[in-house]
Formats: C-alpha cells, structure tokens, sequence
C-alpha cells in the first residue's frame, strides 16, 4: 500500500539557518507529490507540488523540493529560515488508481528560534 | 472573500448528539472532500464527491454521513457524534483540470469539534 513518511514530528532551527524537512514515499507507480503548510489555526496551502518534468520544483515562500526515486525522497528545503516559517507542515502523495485522492504523511511541526 | 468556507469554525456537543458540519466554496470546483485531522496523524480522508450525483466513502467513513446540496456545498454529519470523532475538520476542493489526479486540493479553514 502507499505510504508517505516524514522523519521528525518535530523540527527545531535557529532563524537564518538551513530548513530541512523530510519525506519519503513508496508508490507503485509515478508518483504525484505535494508539500502543504498548515499556519496556527489556519486551513491547508500548497506549498509546491511535482507532477512531472523536472526533478527540482520551487514553491512559494523560498521552499523547494528536489523528487529523488532512487531515494523515493521528496525532502522540502529552505536556504534560510524565517521566524514566519514556523508551521506545521505535510508531505502528500496522490494515491494509485483513484482521482486526486491525497495521503497525507503525519506531519513535521517547524520551529524557528530567535 | 475566502474561497472555500466551513461552518461552524468551533463546535461542542454531546455524545449522542446529531451535528452538521457544513462546507461552500466559490471556487467552481467539481471536486470536494472531507478529512478529519488528529495530532500525529494527519489528514485522512473521510468522504469525496466528484460531482453532485457521486458520492464516495474514504478511508474513515464510518459514523459519518455526507450530503452534497450542490456543486458549491457539500456537508458533513455525525448522526450520533462519540468522544473519539473529536478533531479538526477540513473540507478541501479541486478542480478536474486537463488531468485531475494533478489537481491541487484548496482546503477551508477548518471547524474544530470537540464531543463530551
């Protein structure tokens, strides 16, 4: 079955420094990926999204992806982090043979410290 | 305006209580769904409907009914709401595009319900 895992409930980093969240997926077939961010007390929005063509796929806000499937990865990165980025934030995967349906990892909190 | 609107934000009840959670979207999108969110779990799909004649279970439909009025609005109730349906309830829309499945999903801003 499909499956979207990210590793770290929990991500803490000073402001200014490297944004690293992580996801891998397991898909029988090519995958769709998509990142969401979830602001305190606020709906879901997409972040970036690959379908297919290129591998690197930038999003709003600084944050990028780069699809790996050897690696069956789908990490989010941002060069430096803001204190605006502190959020919660899920790795999704359209599921095989349905219609747009997501599943969703369980999600990584963001910290951002002064 | 926000696109996609849900009704009530928060909601209390009582165990055995029938409620209705209602979703409106002005979007234009064929597609809605409804997910459930708990901490450390995610989001997981408890109904979707592609149009207004098709209605389809997700992956924890049980004790959940929905009802889709009209393209723009589709509700969710819990017909005898139990402690354990306490959570954070998104509805989400999508539009079918060139190719559905790639179609991003617009999510409201949540009612937060909570079942004594």
């Amino acid at each position: 079955a499909q499956s979207v895992t990210q590793l770290g409930s929990h991500v803490s980093v000073s402001e200014g420094a490297l944004v690293l969240l992580r996801c891998n997926y397991s898909s029988s077939v090519p995958p769709y990926l998509f990142w969401y961010v979830q602001y305190p007390n606020q709906g879901l929005q997409l972040l970036l999204k690959y379908t297919t063509g290129a591998t690197l796929v930038k999003g709003i806000n600084g944050f990028e992806a780069e699809f790996k499937k050897s690696e069956t990865s789908f990490h989010l990165t941002k060069p430096s982090a803001h204190m605006s980025d502190a959020a919660e934030y899920f790795c999704a995967v359209i599921k095989a043979g349905s219609q747009g349906n997501l599943i969703f990892g369980k999600g990584t909190k963001l910290s951002v410290k002064p | 305006d926000a696109d996609v609107t849900q009704t009530p934000r928060n909601r209390i009840t009582k165990t055995g209580k029938r409620i209705m959670l209602e979703c409106s979207q002005t979007k234009g999108h064929d597609r809605m769904y409804w997910y459930r969110q708990d901490p450390g779990l995610g989001l997981r799909l408890i109904y979707y409907s592609f149009d207004v004649k098709d209605i389809n279970k997700g992956e924890i439909s049980d004790g959940y009914s929905v009802s889709r009025q009209a393209q723009a609005k589709f509700s969710l109730s819990l017909e005898s709401a139990i402690p354990n349906q306490t959570a954070l309830y998104f509805c989400a829309t999508s539009d079918l595009g060139t190719s559905g499945r790639k179609e991003t999903q617009y999510f409201g801003p949540g009612t937060r319900l909570l079942v004594l």
